[in-house]
């Protein structure tokens, strides 16, 4: 059965700092993962996925993430946090390119940003 | 882009009603999906739709109901409602490899 990790409750970062948002997951196929931002009184955007190729994935509002098997991580980053980037990020695993028949998400990370 | 639109952002409603959640979509896709969202658990799946009159259990389904009578709507169903149903609940639709989401309904049951 899949199943995503998102082992940060909560984080808090200064404006300008780098992020590392962490994501493991689970699954015995090739998996199809996906990170979801969702800002206050909003539903979920999709930042980026990946699905072959490439593992490291450039998304919307400056985020990227770096697929690595070995560690079974799908972690995301962005080089300078704006104040604007306050919410709660979901990590996600799917089965198929759309995945979303079958998609399974982490319990989120809240991220808070301070001035 | 694709809009996913809830009908309602709060409702309050209580034990033993029978509650509806409306969900449109104005793309023509056929799959939707109904999650909730609770503190410390995530997104969880209720139901799903692939096509019209068509439906599919998802990770937790008991205590729901759907009904996808059109293409473009799907709603949630409690017959009863109870307390552990108070929660967001999201709706989805499908386009483009991606799920676009709406902006939830939080549903209160006192």
């Amino acid at each position: 059965a899949q199943s995503v990790t998102q082992p940060d409750i909560h984080i808090t970062v200064s404006e300008g700092a780098s992020l590392e948002l962490r994501c493991n997951y689970s699954y015995g196929a090739t998996p199809y993962l996906f990170w979801y931002v969702q800002s206050p009184g909003q539903g979920l955007q999709l930042l980026l996925k990946y699905f072959s190729g490439d593992t490291l994935v450039q998304g919307i509002k400056g985020f990227e993430a770096e697929f690595k098997r070995s560690q079974s991580s799908f972690n995301l980053r962005k080089p300078s946090v704006h104040w604007s980037d306050a919410a709660e990020y979901f990590c996600a695993v799917g089965a198929g390119r759309t995945g979303a028949n079958n998609l399974f998400f982490g319990t989120g990370t809240r991220l808070t940003v301070i001035p | 882009d694709v809009k996913v639109t809830q009908s309602s952002r709060y409702l309050v409603k209580r034990t033993g009603e029978k509650v509806f959640l409306e969900c449109v979509q104005d793309m023509d896709h056929e799959n939707m999906f109904w999650y909730r969202q609770d503190p410390g658990l995530g997104l969880r799946l209720i139901y799903f739709s692939y096509d019209v009159k068509m439906k599919e259990k998802g990770d937790i389904p008991e205590g729901y109901s759907v009904s996808r009578e059109k293409k473009e709507r799907f709603s949630l169903i409690l017959e009863s409602a109870s307390t552990n149903q108070t929660s967001m609940y999201l709706c989805a639709g499908q386009g483009r490899e991606k799920l676009f989401f709406g902006s939830g309904t939080q549903l209160s049951v006192l």
